[in-house]
């Protein structure tokens, strides 16, 4: 149980387009997703924190209008990167915890491969 | 800031070997510390979790303990197989109000034949 998916796993786009990032809790209903980015050999790095049916917390140095998350339903969070331009190449982890208590764990999806050309 | 440390960057060992991985932080004020495995291009498997009252926890051939007190928690592999090679992360969950994960860089283990 408890898995969570993530479409597409790879994409490559274009300087200045934008793209979607899908996060899905399978079998369980995640009432909080957290979106996270990992560049080559470093740590995973928090980038927001959404509860379900509420706007997403970003943390410091994240551009909210830049990476929209979207956390519509109990089973989808979607992070939409807009404008993106080379040094948003990373890659994209998301996490889904069925409650908003700590000591739950977080699943974590596969992971997306962003490129931009 | 919570920082979280993992020395050496990268391991090799060969198989069967017993080894220790260490995994260091700042702020002993934590909720819990987690280790997870990664494999190359791959999201996270989550191994044990450990409460901040608890003092290890084990799994198979895994077996996590925690000082929080000295900041500390090491992760213990017996046996080690190829199938071992992976990065393995440490993070922890601050005590408070929010719930966030601070993560370590991750070390690289190479389980040799």
């Amino acid at each position: 149980g408890a898995v969570v998916s993530q479409h597409p796993s790879r994409v490559i786009c274009k300087s200045g387009t934008s793209v979607k990032i899908e996060c899905r809790s399978l079998d369980f209903q995640a009432t909080t997703m957290f979106w996270y980015r990992q560049f080559p050999k470093q740590s995973l790095m928090l980038m927001a924190t959404s509860n379900e049916g509420s706007k997403a917390t970003y943390e410091q140095g994240v551009e909210k209008d830049k990476f929209l998350i979207n956390h519509a339903s109990l089973t989808l969070s979607t992070l939409t990167v807009t404008s993106a331009h080379p040094e948003d190449s990373s890659f994209y982890i998301c996490s889904a915890r069925p409650g908003r208590e700590r000591q739950e764990t977080q699943y974590f999806g596969p992971g997306t491969r962003l490129l931009v050309l | 800031k919570q920082e979280v440390t993992q020395i050496p960057a990268a391991l090799s060992v060969p198989e069967g070997e017993n080894l220790v991985l260490n995994c260091s932080f700042t702020d002993s004020a934590i909720y819990n510390l987690q280790w997870f495995r990664q494999d190359p291009g791959k999201g996270l498997t989550s191994l044990l979790l450990i409460q901040s009252s608890q003092r290890e926890q084990t799994s198979g051939r895994l077996n996590a303990s925690l000082d929080k007190s000295s900041g500390r928690s090491t992760l213990y592999i017996a046996a080690s197989q190829p199938g071992d090679s992976a990065t393995y992360l440490c993070a922890v969950t601050l005590a408070g109000a929010n719930s966030k994960l601070t993560f370590g860089k991750g070390i690289t283990l190479s389980v040799r034949p």
